[in-house]
């Protein structure tokens, strides 16, 4: 099946920094990819679409400034977290679709543990 | 505004036991639904997909049904083991090929 990778697996940064976290799909091209946060015993909830070669599309209540989204290829997706804050720390999970116009399955990331001190 | 709920957000059995987890959503507007395994730290495993033209998908010891119309999932663990012990996320697909998940329900197998 498809692979999607993240990385890095965890990270841990000091408030006022920025982090970057990269999604890349390995061995299929991926237009369109998705950023999840998940807080601690919560479900996952889908900050934001990211699209090869425009601009990213935010969820309600998102800040675009904050969470910056790159889909510079059509194997990578980047989120850099700005500025972070301790309310920030949280798992975030990409996924990708490996293509379009039929039934598929969406393919996840292993996840990146973002702890902010 | 589609909105998943998944019951019971936590259950424990012993082993052995066949169970079902429940999910519903309140658009039937939807592309497919998924089922999810998650453990603890951990990314997502996709378990089934069903298509919102099907009625149920098997797996193994797993089945999933879908009701489209009643906006209703069910996911049927048949012989349930320790390894079984995760969270189960439910996730419908909308026409924007977006997931929007339920908030899972936390099982214990216990041997």
């Amino acid at each position: 099946g498809a692979v999607v990778s993240q990385h890095p697996s965890r990270v841990i940064c000091k408030s006022g920094t920025s982090v970057k976290i990269e999604c890349r799909s390995l061995d299929f091209q991926a237009t369109t990819m998705f950023w999840y946060r998940q807080f601690p015993k919560q479900s996952l909830m889908l900050m934001a679409t990211s699209n090869e070669g425009s601009k990213a599309t935010y969820e309600q209540g998102v800040e675009k400034d904050k969470f910056l989204i790159n889909h510079a290829s059509l194997t990578l997706s980047t989120l850099t977290v700005t500025s972070a804050h301790p309310e920030d720390s949280s798992f975030y999970i990409c996924s990708a679709p490996p293509r379009r116009g039929a039934p598929y399955e969406q393919y996840f990331g292993p996840g990146t543990r973002l702890t902010v001190t | 505004k589609q909105e998943v709920t998944q019951i019971p957000a936590a259950l424990s059995v012993p082993e052995g036991e066949n169970l079902v987890l429940n999910c519903s959503f309140t658009d039937s507007a939807i592309y497919n639904l998924q089922w999810f395994r998650q453990d603890p730290g951990k990314g997502l495993t996709s378990l089934l997909l069903i298509q919102s033209s099907q009625r149920e998908q098997t797996s193994g010891r797993l089945n999933a049904s879908l009701d489209k119309s009643s906006g209703r999932s069910t996911l049927y663990i048949a012989a349930s083991q320790p390894g079984d012990s995760a969270t189960y996320l439910c996730a419908v697909m909308d026409s924007s090929y977006k997931l929007i998940f339920g908030s899972g329900t936390r099982l214990l197998v216990r041997p």
